[in-house]
C-alpha cells in the first residue's frame, strides 16, 4: 500500500508570499492530521480532519493558515502571507477511522518550509 | 491536558550496549502511548504503542517499552544497540480523538 505522500519536500519562499503544501493520506484513512516542527523543537499539532470535516483546528497558529481536505481525500495547507516564524517542517499523518486514539499514525516525509 | 517529557535530548551509546530512552507522561485519562523513530530526511515511523493491553510492549527492530502507571513512565529499551539505530526518537501520548502530544525528541548516537 502506498504511504502518506507530501509535496513539495522543500520550499523556500520570501516573506509575504503564499505557499501551499499538499498531503495525500493512505487511501481509506478517514483521519488526517497536520503537525509542525519549528527549529528542532517539539512537534506541535495543527489540525485534524475526519474525512472532509475539520474535527479540531485548535493548533492553527492564526488566520494566515488555511487547511482544506477536498472530498475527504488529499489535503492542502496554505500559508498566506508567509512570515519568518512559519519556517519549519510540516508533517502530515493519517490513521484509520474509528477509535482514533489507539492507532498510531503513518507519517509523510514532511515539507521543509523556509521563509526568507 | 496531556504532556510528555523526554529526559535527555541526546543519548550516546556504544554499539552492542543497552539503549534506554526515557519518557514520562501526564494524562488525565488512561493514556495511549507511542514511540516513533525518525531517520534523517524521512518521516516519523511508528516503533510501538501501548493501548491498555500488556504493559510490556514489543515493537519493531528489537525495541520494547514498559508502561508503568505508578511512575507515569513509558521508557524505550533495546538490549543491544546497532549502528542503524542512530536516529531521533519521539514519545507521544494520544487523546481518545487521536490527537497526539509529542515529546521534544531524543537523538540517539551509536558509537562503533
Amino acid at each position: 500500500e502506498a504511504g502518506v505522500t507530501q509535496f513539495p519536500s522543500h520550499s523556500v519562499i520570501e516573506k509575504g508570499q503564499t505557499v501551499t503544501l499538499r498531503c495525500d493520506p493512505i487511501s481509506g484513512h478517514d483521519n488526517l492530521y497536520w503537525y509542525r516542527r519549528v527549529m528542532g523543537k517539539e512537534i506541535k499539532f495543527l489540525l485534524h480532519f475526519v474525512k472532509e470535516s475539520k474535527q479540531d483546528e485548535s493548533g492553527m497558529p492564526n488566520n494566515r493558515f488555511l487547511a482544506e481536505r477536498t472530498g475527504g481525500t488529499y489535503s492542502t495547507l496554505k500559508v498566506q502571507p508567509a512570515e519568518l516564524e512559519d519556517s519549519g517542517v510540516y508533517f502530515c499523518a493519517s490513521s484509520p477511522g474509528g477509535g482514533q486514539g489507539i492507532y498510531g499514525y503513518t507519517f509523510g516525509s514532511g515539507t521543509r518550509l523556509t521563509v526568507v | 491536558a496531556q504532556s510528555v517529557t523526554q529526559l535527555g535530548s541526546h543519548v550516546s551509546v556504544s554499539e552492542g550496549a543497552l539503549v534506554l530512552l526515557r519518557c514520562n507522561y501526564s494524562s488525565s485519562v488512561p493514556p495511549y502511548l507511542f514511540w516513533y523513530v525518525q531517520y534523517p530526511n524521512q518521516g516519523l515511523q511508528l516503533l510501538l504503542k501501548y493501548t491498555s493491553a500488556a504493559t510490556l510492549v514489543k515493537g519493531i527492530n528489537g525495541f520494547e517499552a514498559e508502561f508503568k502507571k505508578s511512575e507515569t513512565s513509558f521508557h524505550l529499551t533495546k538490549p543491544s544497540a546497532h549502528m542503524s539505530d542512530a536516529a531521533e526518537y519521539f514519545c507521544a501520548v494520544n487523546t481518545n480523538a487521536g490527537k497526539s502530544t509529542f515529546g521534544d525528541g531524543t537523538t540517539l548516537t551509536v558509537k562503533p
